[in-house]
């Protein structure tokens, strides 16, 4: 299995974009789906989307208008952006390998915590 | 409000077995694939169960899992301490074109 690690900024403030890097280890981005997946404190997991390593994306639909993701190959790393934020978008943010087709999560990252304050 | 339903809370004395339900609709778990997860307390959560009913390579066969129409089934034998946990059931769902979870169930080995 692949190793995964998000970095990024831990503290934004309302209406500014939230911008997620995560960096695999251990394997190639191609022929993979890459997804992001967040937990707000004491909640449960909200998918967020997926990013194929050619760049195609599905999103969210409570989510679609402000996400975008992107995959860097040279650098084997995927990217999240997350417009407009609000204190509800506070949570520990997690990349994971995404197994399209059953769709399950085999590998995940550690997960960063990003704050939002008003 | 999650697309699928799990009890809040369940537990078990050590040594004892116990199930999670995931309840869903036709859109989603009728029709696709169930994977179940664990969360530690301050950690990721790890995949147990996949394909509705498969194991990763190292998750003990104490863990199970199975599909029936439109639900799902985690069990655990044979509880330990160290399998006190949050467990999260999740799944595509056709309507929504999106992967969905469970709220979680809180698992307390008494």
């Amino acid at each position: 299995q692949v190793q995964l690690q998000e970095s990024g900024p831990g503290l934004l403030k309302a209406s500014e974009t939230l911008s997620l890097t995560c960096t695999v280890s251990g394997g190639s981005l191609s022929p993979n789906y890459w997804s992001w997946i967040r937990q707000p404190p004491g909640k449960g997991l909200e998918w967020i989307g997926y990013v194929y390593y050619g760049g195609s994306t599905k999103y969210s639909p409570s989510l679609k208008s402000r996400v975008t993701m992107s995959v860097d190959t040279s650098k084997n790393q995927f990217s999240l952006r997350l417009n407009s934020v609000t204190a509800a978008d506070t949570a520990v943010y997690y990349c994971a390998h995404l197994e399209l087709g059953m769709d399950y999560f085999d590998s995940w990252g550690q997960g960063t915590l990003v704050t939002v304050s008003s | 409000q999650s697309v699928l339903t799990q009890p809040p809370s369940v537990s078990a004395a050590p040594g004892q077995k116990v199930t999670i339900s995931c309840s869903g609709s036709s859109s989603n778990i009728g029709n696709n694939y169930v994977s179940w997860y664990q969360q530690l307390p301050g950690t990721a959560p790890k995949l147990l169960i996949y394909d509705n009913d498969k194991r990763p390579s190292g998750i003990p066969d104490r863990f199970s899992g199975s599909k029936s129409g439109t639900s799902a089934t985690l069990g655990i034998t044979g509880l330990q301490t160290g399998d006190e946990a949050d467990y999260y059931c999740g799944t595509w769902d056709n309507s929504l074109s999106a992967v969905v979870f469970g709220g979680g169930t809180k698992l307390t080995v008494l």
